[in-house]
Order: structure tokens, then C-alpha cells, then sequence
């Protein structure tokens, strides 16, 4: 059993395109997190969200805590976006990561 | 500039071999995490520490050891007990709770195992 789903697993968009990435999760949490991680290994963190919405240049996140779903949403796509992003919920003290969503976005 | 480093980028052992990787942070953060990551797999905890000289069993500790001897070093050993081995190692740090602090991710070790 999962503690943290995503979804698609994987996606493929045309450049300029509007991507929305989902994360359900099934405990109790004090934060979400949303990460990237490129094809050469390292992860960065794009966001920290405990209620509503942030946005960050073209990445948005927003978050329902009642409903424990996030999604994260990439406007006007491009292919620097190509990387897995990863879910990650915490109740405080460690993470519990998605499985990740692999995105390509075609030039 | 500050950051995490793990070194090697790339190991490769030979079977029944103990390996140790290595990370380093000069960020002054307190947490420090060792994470593994298998393909089709999000990643897994195997031991974190939250302050010098003590350290907590993760997800998936059997196998493994760790040391804090330091504030800006969290090796970690591969024992000839983790059946197995090859997979892609993360260390990360952060400066407290991960309820109000972000973590920040090495580059990696990729561990083969021969």
C-alpha cells in the first residue's frame, strides 16, 4: 500500500501546452512537497505547501487538504520541463514520496 | 557555495563487498537523510538524523549503517548483508521539520554491484 499516488505515471506534451500533475495521499500530513528530478539524478525542490496555492514562474501548485489531492500545473510548456516529478507528503519527521510522473515535452 | 556533495558519482563492487558513500553538507543544517531509489519505485528512507551522534532507522534500514560524527557528514555503509545492493543512493539535508523546511538533495551515488 502506497501512502502517496500519482498520476499519470508517464506524459508526453507538445511544447506550449498546459500539464496538470496529480497527488492523492492517504495519511495525515503537515506538508506537501513537490520535487523535480532530472535525468542525471539530482532532485530540487520547486514547492512547500501546507494549504491553498503558490506559483512559481510557469509552475503552479495548489493543495486540498480536506480532499488530499495536490496538483501541479506547468503553463506553457517547454522541453527544459522534461524531468519526473515527485510527490512527497511528510507528517513532520520524514517524507513518503510518489512513485513520480515522467514528463517529455516535444519541441 | 553551498551545497551537498556525494561522492563517487558511479561505484561499482564486487559482491559480498562492504561500500561507504559519502555525503557532505556545508548549509549548517541539523537533518541529514539517506534515501534509495529503484526504477518504477518512489524513493525510500533507509536512515536519517535529526542531530550529532544520533541517528534513526528509516523504512528499509536492514542491511545498512550510518555515523554522525559530525554536523556536516552522514556516510553511509553498503553491508554484504543488503541482498541487494545496486540502486541509485540520495542523501539530503534540512534545516529542521520537514513541515516548514524544504530538503535539499545530493547529486547522487549510482551503486552496480558486480
Amino acid at each position: 500500500k502506497n501512502e502517496v499516488e500519482q498520476s499519470p505515471q508517464n506524459l508526453t506534451a507538445q511544447e506550449g501546452e498546459f500539464i496538470t500533475i496529480n497527488c492523492s495521499y492517504s495519511v495525515g500530513i503537515s506538508a506537501l512537497h513537490w520535487l523535480q528530478q532530472h535525468p542525471g539524478g539530482g532532485i530540487v525542490s520547486l514547492f512547500m505547501l501546507s494549504s491553498g496555492k503558490k506559483k512559481h514562474g510557469r509552475l503552479i501548485a495548489t493543495i486540498n487538504i480536506q480532499e488530499k489531492h495536490s496538483s501541479l500545473h506547468i503553463t506553457a510548456s517547454h522541453p527544459r520541463d522534461s524531468a519526473v516529478y515527485i510527490c512527497a507528503v511528510t507528517p513532520g519527521n520524514q517524507f513518503y514520496f510518489g512513485t513520480g510522473t515522467s514528463l517529455t515535452v516535444i519541441p | 557555495d553551498g551545497g551537498i556533495t556525494q561522492s563517487p558519482k558511479y561505484l561499482f563492487r564486487k559482491e559480498g563487498q562492504n561500500v561507504t558513500l559519502s555525503c557532505e553538507q556545508n548549509l549548517n543544517h541539523d537533518a541529514m537523510y539517506w534515501y534509495r531509489q529503484d526504477p518504477g519505485q518512489g524513493l525510500r528512507l533507509i536512515y536519517y538524523s535529526q542531530i550529532v551522534n544520533d541517528f534513526q532507522k528509516g523504512d528499509i534500514a536492514e542491511g545498512y549503517s550510518v555515523s554522525r560524527e559530525k554536523k556536516e557528514s552522514f556516510p553511509l555503509t553498503v553491508t554484504s548483508a543488503q541482498k541487494n545492493p545496486t540502486a541509485f543512493y540520495l542523501c539530503a539535508s534540512s534545516t529542521g521539520t520537514l513541515s516548514y523546511n524544504e530538503q535539499f538533495f545530493g547529486p547522487g551515488t549510482r551503486l552496480t554491484v558486480l
